[in-house]
């Protein structure tokens, strides 16, 4: 069974300009959440969406959003983006709304110029 | 009190040796407590995780060991490998909530 899958896997944007991310959860698998992580620390949480709604934030700024679609795969957008940005954008899927374990795709490396 | 602290920050073993790594918490709504393994460029691979009921799990070469009063859980990987050479994150999750918190990241050498 394939596991998490993200893309693309790199991207170069410049400061100011927006950039989408894509996620498709292991099949069956309802919950996605995204995480941020910058080189040499942990990843830190963004958002969770289960059902298509939002069940958590992070202490991120209104220039990230996400959604969820209807076959539970999940976009997370980021505009006005800043130098500071730069980092492995990680997807993260589990069965249902507070279940664990979660279980990580390879990401997204995200580089502002 | 969403802290997860890790250490070391690196740690350098001898093939065949025993790896520690630790970590601490404060939120004693924690319940519970995973381990992932990251390699260069993928991303982090659950590797072991254990909940505040039991103080010790045992998976192959891999041990949690649990210390609900003292606030501290530790990974020991016994008979290290050069493969498991890799950066390891303790993390923790809250009740009612989807978040993990992550440690700073501990890098693990294997010597051969």
């Amino acid at each position: 069974d394939a596991g998490v899958t993200q893309s693309p896997t790199h991207l170069i944007k410049t400061r100011g300009q927006h950039v989408t991310l894509r996620c498709s959860p292991i099949s069956g698998h309802k919950s996605v959440s995204w995480y941020q992580q910058v080189l040499g620390q942990g990843p830190q949480f963004i958002f969770q969406y289960y059902e298509k709604e939002e069940r958590g934030r992070g202490n991120f700024p209104d220039r990230f959003s996400a959604r969820q679609f209807p076959n539970y795969s999940s976009e997370l957008n980021v505009n006005a983006l800043l130098l500071g940005d730069s980092a492995l954008y990680l997807c993260a899927s589990s069965s249902g709304q507070y279940s664990q374990p979660q279980h990580f795709g390879d990401g997204t490396r995200l580089s502002i110029l | 009190q969403q802290q997860v602290k890790q250490s070391p920050q690196s740690l350098i073993v001898q093939k065949g040796g025993i790896s520690i790594i630790n970590c601490a918490y404060e939120n004693t709504a924690f319940d519970y407590f995973p381990w992932y393994q990251q390699f260069p460029g993928k991303g982090p691979a659950l590797l072991i995780a254990i909940r505040p009921d039991v103080s010790e799990k045992k998976e192959g070469r891999f041990t949690i060991s649990f210390n609900k009063s003292a606030k501290q859980f530790s990974l020991h990987i016994m008979d290290s490998q050069p493969g498991d050479s890799a950066t390891y994150f303790c993390a923790a999750h809250g009740q009612g909530a989807q978040k993990l918190v992550f440690g700073q990241g501990t890098r693990l050498t294997i010597n051969p």
